[in-house]
This record gives structure tokens, sequence and C-alpha cells, in this order.
């Protein structure tokens, strides 16, 4: 099946910090998605994004199917950033591979 | 509904106990999953439902564990005679096109087994 590996693991940065999350994909996908799980569980859809490139605010995603990658970048961080980010692929079966996350920590 | 509802939002409960836990998805949306989640850890897949069949039962990790989905709306996922190693959040998920559409999570049932 599907490999996804999400990297880095861990991520911890200043206030004011920019960065950039990969997620890395074995095989082709029908579709990708980026969310973010906060401090108290919640998990957020942030990015349909199964290719090309979205914007949100201070986030953005690109997605790039033929070379079997996407990136969240995360511009001007806050604290209230801090938390697990999951990207999540659908196979040729529409069933969602998940990847182990990388948790941020926004320091002040 | 406005979004995926969860209940209980916690549940203690003894050993050998059974439990329900309860999910209202977003209205209209077919495609239902659960998953559940243990302290640090990553989103471990349970069951997901189209409509009121569920095609993948894979992630269903014991026959303790059922969950049914009635009139493509609610489902309850059924733990019988928990154990402590069942204890972890248990969270819903819908979208409108199963593996195809966006995906929205519930807050999560927490469980702990005692």
């Amino acid at each position: 099946g599907i490999q996804v590996e999400q990297s880095p693991p861990d991520l911890i940065l200043q206030e004011g910090a920019n960065s950039t999350l990969r997620c890395n994909f074995s095989d082709s996908v029908n579709n990708l998605q980026w969310f973010h799980q906060n401090p108290w569980g919640q998990l957020i859809n942030l990015f349909y994004i199964p290719s090309g490139t979205k914007q949100n605010g201070r986030l953005s995603a690109t997605t790039v199917a033929t070379e079997r990658y996407s990136l969240l970048y995360i511009s001007s961080s806050q604290t209230t950033d801090s938390g697990v980010y999951f990207c999540a692929v659908a196979d040729s079966n529409y069933q969602l591979i998940w990847g182990a996350g990388t948790k941020l920590i926004i320091k002040p | 509904g406005a979004g995926v509802s969860q209940s209980p939002s916690n549940k203690v409960t003894e050993k050998g106990k059974d439990v329900e836990l309860r999910c209202d998805p977003i209205s209209g949306h077919t495609a239902l999953y659960w998953y559940r989640q243990s302290l640090g850890q990553g989103l471990e897949f349970l069951i997901y439902f189209q409509g009121n069949s569920a095609p993948d039962k894979s992630g269903l990790p014991s026959d303790r564990f059922s969950a049914e989905r009635t009139g493509g709306s609610v489902s309850t996922l059924t733990i019988q005679r928990t154990q402590q190693e069942d204890s972890a959040v248990y969270l819903c998920a819908s979208s409108s096109m199963g593996g195809h559409g966006e995906l929205f999570f519930g807050e999560g049932s927490r469980l702990t087994v005692l």
C-alpha cells in the first residue's frame, strides 16, 4: 500500500518564524489533505489539495503530484499554530492513508 | 447539523462494561469514518461507512468492537467488555464524497477504562 512520510517529526520555533512541513507519498494518489490537531485534540481541515497551490491567510500548501510530495508553509508563526499537522492521501480505492504527523511547538 | 457532533465527550467506565459512542455527521454527508487515537499517537483507522454499508471494517481491533449506521446518518460505535487498552479518544469524521472529498472531524469521545 501507499506509504506516507512526514518530516520533520518535531519542530520548535520562535513566534514570528516561518516553517515548511513536508509530506512524501510512495505512489500516485487521488487527493491529499492537510489537517491541524490543536493541543486540545480538535482536528481541523486546512487544505484539500490534490495538486497545485492554495493559500489561506498565513498558511499555504503546494502539492506536486508527479513528484509525490506536498508542502505546508506557515508564515509568521503564532503560538496558536502549535499542535500536530497531519497529511492524509487517498489511494486508488479512495481509502485514506495518514502520515504520522509533524509536532510543531511555537514559543512566545 | 453545522458540524460533526459526537457524544459523550467524556466517558469513564469500569473494565468489562459495554460502552456506546455516538456520531452525528454533517447533514448530507454520505461517508463516515471512525478513528481511534491514543495519547501522543497518530490516527488509527477503525471503520468506514458509505451510506449505511461498511465496505471497510478492516480496522476494528477485535470482535468486541462493532459499529452501525442507520438512515445514512447517525452512527454508533459499540465496545463490549471494555479493557484498559481501549482507553483512547474516538474520533468520527464525515465527508460528502468518501475518499474523494474533504474530511471534517468531530471533537471526539474520550474513553477511560478503569
